[in-house]
């Protein structure tokens, strides 16, 4: 069945204390993963595409990694405005549907 | 420019009203999408027209009822909504020769039902 798993659900951290998210999948004919921040009450805004194992995306503080089971979303020296819930997705292993299977997200709390 | 926007942002109607969101893109995109989402979960699929025709109903009550005017619109009509149907719709769209999947979301609109 096709999956995906965002860790942690939660995380707090300082302001300047880099971290990791992690999205696992099971999906096994990848056409893509997406990563999304989303803020209270608004849709979710698109951060990156990543195609393929070994790929990396970066943009200011984030940097996406994927392989071929998971992908990360490291946050270097963040900021208390990058507090918001994470989200991943992927398209589900059969054609080209439209369809997208989120994770469940992880929300980040970044204190001054 | 990667933006869709939604009318109304907030929206409060009985259980007797009839009422529509509505949505617009301007890139081109070939589908687009309706998802519900609730509270602390993430966005649940509605509806997808790709082409201007719905191609995914995900066993969404009939008391929503989609609608895509041209390839740049796309409505949502509610009639006889129940208190459940409280949530954030999300429209999206996305799909371009080059980036088939990546999709792109509106702002929302915060629907609330008496």
């Amino acid at each position: 069945e096709d999956q995906v798993t965002q860790s942690p659900e939660a995380l707090r951290l300082q302001e300047g204390e880099s971290s990791s998210l992690n999205c696992s999948y099971t999906v096994s004919g990848l056409r893509g993963l997406f990563w999304y921040r989303q803020d209270p009450g608004k849709g979710p805004e698109f951060l990156f595409t990543l195609y393929s194992a070994g790929e990396e995306k970066e943009k200011e503080r984030l940097k996406a990694t994927l392989t071929k089971k998971e992908s990360f979303l490291h946050i270097t020296a963040p900021k208390p405005e990058d507090s918001a819930t994470y989200l991943c997705a992927v398209p589900p292993d059969s054609s080209n549907t439209g369809k997208l299977i989120f994770g469940q997200g992880t929300t980040l709390q970044v204190k001054p | 420019d990667t933006e869709v926007t939604q009318t109304p942002k907030h929206l409060v109607m009985g259980m007797t009203n009839k009422k529509s969101l509505k949505c617009e893109q301007h890139m081109g995109h070939r589908a687009m999408y309706w998802y519900k989402q609730k509270a602390k979960k993430p966005p649940e699929l509605m509806f997808v027209y790709s082409y201007e025709k719905l191609s995914i109903n995900e066993s969404v009550p009939s008391r929503f009822s989609p609608e895509c005017p041209n390839s740049s619109l796309l409505n949502l009509h509610l009639h006889a909504l129940q208190p459940e149907d409280s949530a954030l719709y999300l429209c999206a769209s996305g799909g371009t020769s080059g980036d088939p999947d990546t999709q792109y979301f509106g702002p929302g609109t915060r629907l609330t039902v008496l």
